[in-house]
């Protein structure tokens, strides 16, 4: 099967602060990765789509210089929310497409609380 | 871009009965379409999908239909159980490497 790590599960932390969420695909390999914000009761929405080796695509109104997207390695793809205020707490959650077989495959995802 | 309308938001059933969850997709190049379960606080999980190439699948009791011509594809759940009782999303995507757009999600409340 193919599975989809993420990293921590749930994260505390202080207003202006910067939190990373670490996404890994555990037994294949991922040249694309997807991150989804979930706010509670509604839809999993598209914030941008993470390539290995080169820089994120990032859907309209995301601001890519506060939602920072790496992915150094096939295998790994991070998201860091940077200066972090109470409206980005939210549930962040990645997904991974197994060598473009259709099958999407989600991170247990990371539900972040903003104080 | 893509976009899925997916209905109704909310839906309540009796144990037993069936349960249908409707959606239409706007992009003619979609091509595939996964379901997913979603409990509270956990990731969703794929249930059933279809490529744009089938008109219907079925697994057990969960069965999906494409109508490519009028853009719609439906969710049914037949015998409904009430640890069916979950979020269900709809989604479209191209394919391959190419992101998942959703629906609002429907929340499926099974009466014991």
């Amino acid at each position: 099967g193919a599975v989809v790590s993420q990293h921590p599960s749930w994260v505390i932390c202080k207003s202006g602060t910067s939190v990373k969420i670490e996404c890994r695909s555990l037994d294949f390999q991922a040249t694309t990765m997807f991150w989804y914000r979930q706010f509670p009761k509604q839809s999993l929405m598209l914030m941008a789509t993470s390539n290995e080796g080169s820089k994120a695509t990032y859907e309209q109104g995301v601001e890519k210089d506060k939602f920072l997207i790496n992915h150094a390695s096939l295998t790994l793809s991070t998201l860091t929310v940077t200066s972090a205020h109470p409206e980005d707490s939210s549930f962040y959650i990645c997904s991974a497409d197994k060598q473009g077989n259709y099958g999407y495959t989600f991170g247990s995802g990371t539900r972040l609380t903003v104080v | 871009g893509e976009n899925v309308e997916q209905h109704p938001s909310t839906l309540s059933v009796q144990e037993g009965d069936s349960a249908v969850i409707k959606c239409t997709y706007s992009d003619s190049a979609s091509n595939y379409f996964p379901w997913y379960k979603q409990e509270l606080g956990k990731r969703p999980q794929l249930i059933i999908d279809i490529r744009s190439n089938v008109g219907e699948k079925k697994d057990q009791r969960i069965a999906v239909t494409l109508n490519k011509t009028a853009k719609h594809f439906s969710l049914h759940i037949t015998e409904t159980q009430p640890e069916d009782s979950a979020v269900y999303f709809c989604a479209a995507s191209k394919g391959g490497y190419q992101k998942v757009t959703f629906g609002i999600g429907t929340k499926l409340q099974v009466i014991p």
